[in-house]
């Protein structure tokens, strides 16, 4: 799995748009752009994936850079339930595959 | 459907004693993840399945620890004999496959406590 680097913390205010990063510079052709967050005392959560191109879904929107050595998680309208802990996971498929978590990004959102 | 399923909740155990814990995977999901979380080490993979077959338990921290998967909709991590160190919340997760772009879906976790 490429290693991805993610601030350790970031704050944003209610109802404000959120932009977290994620660098994933040893990332290869094949390797998927993976979003999780952990609200307190949860188990983590799927917020969204990609290859190539931009995403969007329901819950957020994914960024990806044109070379694809970072990309960017956009919440569009943090509220207070989105507190938590957001980790970027690269990684390609098949029998090796697993999921690598690293310490994540701890969001804030302030009231 | 209701989601992966684990129990207890929470353990509270004297080190020496076995500890069971107890994962119902979400049905239709052929992958089944174990993994563990301390505030030192974050979250990390112990072992996972395919089909009910153990695929890689390179993440298993010592012989005390074994997992079984004896069906399609049940799982156990079991550690014998426990102690104060393996003090964690533990996690399972199921998965309908390992394409890339495939997702895991995690239970509520197991906190366990060994005194």
């Amino acid at each position: 799995d490429a290693k991805t680097t993610q601030p350790n913390s970031m704050e944003s205010n209610e109802e404000e748009p959120v932009h977290l990063p994620c660098n994933h510079s040893t990332i290869s052709g094949t390797d998927y752009i993976h979003w999780y967050r952990q609200l307190p005392s949860q188990g983590p959560e799927y917020v969204i994936h990609g290859l190539t191109s931009n995403v969007n879904n329901r819950m957020a929107s994914l960024a990806i850079a044109e070379d694809r050595k970072s990309s960017t998680l956009i919440l569009h309208r943090a509220t207070l339930r989105d507190a938590a802990v957001y980790y970027c996971i690269s990684g390609s498929g098949g029998s090796n595959y697993k999921l690598t978590f690293g310490k994540g990004t701890l969001l804030t959102v302030n009231p | 459907d209701a989601g992966v399923i684990q129990s207890p909740r929470h353990e509270v155990t004297e080190m020496g004693q076995e500890v069971t814990l107890r994962c119902k995977p979400i049905s239709g999901h052929d992958y089944l993840f174990w993994y563990r979380q301390t505030m030192m080490r974050g979250l990390e993979l112990l072992i996972y399945f395919n089909n009910n077959v153990p695929i890689d338990d390179s993440g298993m921290p010592e012989d005390r620890f074994s997992a079984k998967m004896p069906n399609a909709s049940f799982s156990t991590l079991k550690i014998q004999p426990s102690e104060p160190r393996d003090s964690a919340v533990y996690f399972c997760a199921s998965s309908p496959g390992l394409v890339g772009g495939d997702t895991q879906y995690f239970g509520p976790g197991t906190r366990l406590t060994v005194l």
